[in-house]
């Protein structure tokens, strides 16, 4: 079983349509939980980071974490052509400085 | 701020030479700096860690003397693959953080070894 799954669709959406992104982790020592979008052939860009659970807003889109269920949401309102990207769930633990694990990431596609 | 710069961004090498592939921190001081490859359609798997001045930590599977990583500087890091061949080709991109949970990432190197 790995680490974090991360359905890798993809996910086709019409644009303005609400997207739900989502990953499981069976790591309980995950404390920082990521999203980051990465545009074909580029780097990825950190999108949202909370520490444990609970929820983060941050314009269009809002990061949830529930950590009893080991399970982690993204969500895009009002999708845009432009969001069309592979969003990557990463996560990593609290002791020291651990390296991110990463999901498989979703590809998004939001049609116009 | 927080920019990360990757170079080149790709390269075309024969089987059996060797190729060095620049990461560098444009605005900040990277005290770790973190290689990954990603295939198509893949997640990033971490090749190693590095921190400045010191040996970098490798992952398990990967080849520390195929793919050399020197951390000179709190703003430069290079990976050398070292007689590349065909199934080295793949993306590279490197990632730098100061210490915190950040890490900010590099726009990736394409290799393609033929």
């Amino acid at each position: 079983q790995k680490e974090v799954e991360q359905d890798p669709g993809p996910l086709s959406v019409p644009e303005g349509a609400i997207v739900s992104l989502n990953c499981t982790y069976s790591n309980s020592a995950f404390q920082y939980f990521m999203w980051y979008r990465q545009y074909s052939r580029k780097g990825p860009e950190l999108l949202m980071y909370t520490y444990s659970s609970g929820n983060k807003e941050d314009g269009r889109f809002t990061a949830q974490v529930d950590k009893s269920s080991k399970y982690i949401s993204l969500f895009i309102r009002d999708s845009q052509p432009s969001d069309s990207a592979t969003y990557l769930c990463a996560m990593r633990g609290w002791a020291g400085f651990q390296k991110l694990v990463f999901g498989t990431g979703t590809r998004l596609l939001v049609s116009p | 701020g927080a920019v990360v710069s990757q170079h080149p961004s790709r390269v075309i090498c024969k089987s059996g030479t060797s190729v060095k592939i620049e990461c560098r921190s444009l605005d900040f001081q990277a005290t770790t700096m973190f290689w990954y490859r990603q295939f198509p359609k893949q997640s990033l798997m971490l090749m190693a860690t590095s921190n400045e001045g010191s040996k970098a930590t490798y992952e398990q599977g990967v080849e520390k003397d195929k793919f050399l990583i020197n951390h000179a500087s709190l703003t430069l890091s290079t990976l050398t693959v070292t007689s590349a061949h065909p199934e080295d080709s793949s993306f590279y991109i490197c990632s730098a953080s100061t210490g915190s949970y950040e890490q900010y990432f590099g726009p990736g190197t394409r290799l393609t070894v033929t």
